[in-house]
């Protein structure tokens, strides 16, 4: 079974338009994150969310807005997509003990095309 | 200046090679350190922590110099399937982790 997941794997979309990645953990985590790998291939965080409520907000336009249902799932929404936004968004989860060690673990990627 | 930098390579090398990547970092608060690794179009994976007093996982050895700001990987007898994107990463606060853009190591037989 696959620890975290993400669909859709691949998403192709006009500018304009508002899509939903969804991300779900099946480890128990009580902690969850977004990153987004631009062309560049770095990786910066978005959004951290810890049983439900947000705890790392960094910089990024109000067009994205994540939403966390239960602590298993963080799905995000973008309204009004530009090409900028095309990149890999990689939904990660740990366990979140407060413990500067704990290993985050990654969903396979959702790999976002805007044209 | 970025707060994690690494070569991005590639870094070639044949195989059984001994190959070795460093990573600078600018935060001198920075609490804990990590190597990742990604393979092509696949996500990131804990490779190993980085301590002071430096580890070793079998062909792997990560080392930490918190006065000179900069953590080392070195991979000994370099196999085909090392071929992969090495990313640094460092913990701050929050249990937020920054990113390098990786160094891309690739083993030729």
């Amino acid at each position: 079974d696959t620890a975290v997941s993400q669909t859709p794997k691949y998403l192709v979309t006009q500018m304009g338009n508002d899509k939903s990645i969804k991300c779900e953990q099946n480890l128990g985590h009580d902690t969850m994150y977004w990153y987004k790998q631009d062309s560049k291939k770095f990786l910066k965080i978005m959004f951290s969310y810890n049983n439900k409520e947000l705890i790392i907000n960094e910089t990024v336009p109000n067009r994205f807005s994540p939403k966390s249902p239960d602590k298993a799932h963080l799905n995000l929404h973008i309204n009004s997509l530009e090409l900028g936004d095309s990149a890999v968004y990689f939904c990660a989860s740990s366990l979140y003990t407060g413990k500067r060690t704990d290993t985050q673990y990654f969903g396979p990627g959702t790999r976002l095309t805007v044209l | 200046r970025k707060e994690v930098e690494q070569d991005p390579g590639p870094f070639n090398v044949p195989e059984g090679a001994t190959v070795a990547f460093n990573c600078t970092y600018s935060n001198s608060a920075s609490q804990s350190f990590f190597w990742y690794r990604q393979d092509c179009r696949k996500e990131p994976k804990l490779l190993m922590s980085v301590y002071s007093s430096g580890n070793e996982d079998g062909r792997f050895t990560a080392q930490l110099n918190r006065a000179s700001q900069y953590i080392s990987l070195l991979i000994r007898d370099s196999k085909l399937s090392d071929s992969a994107t090495y990313l640094c990463v460092l913990y701050n606060a929050g249990n937020m982790l920054t990113f390098g853009g990786g160094t891309r190591l690739m083993v030729k037989p």
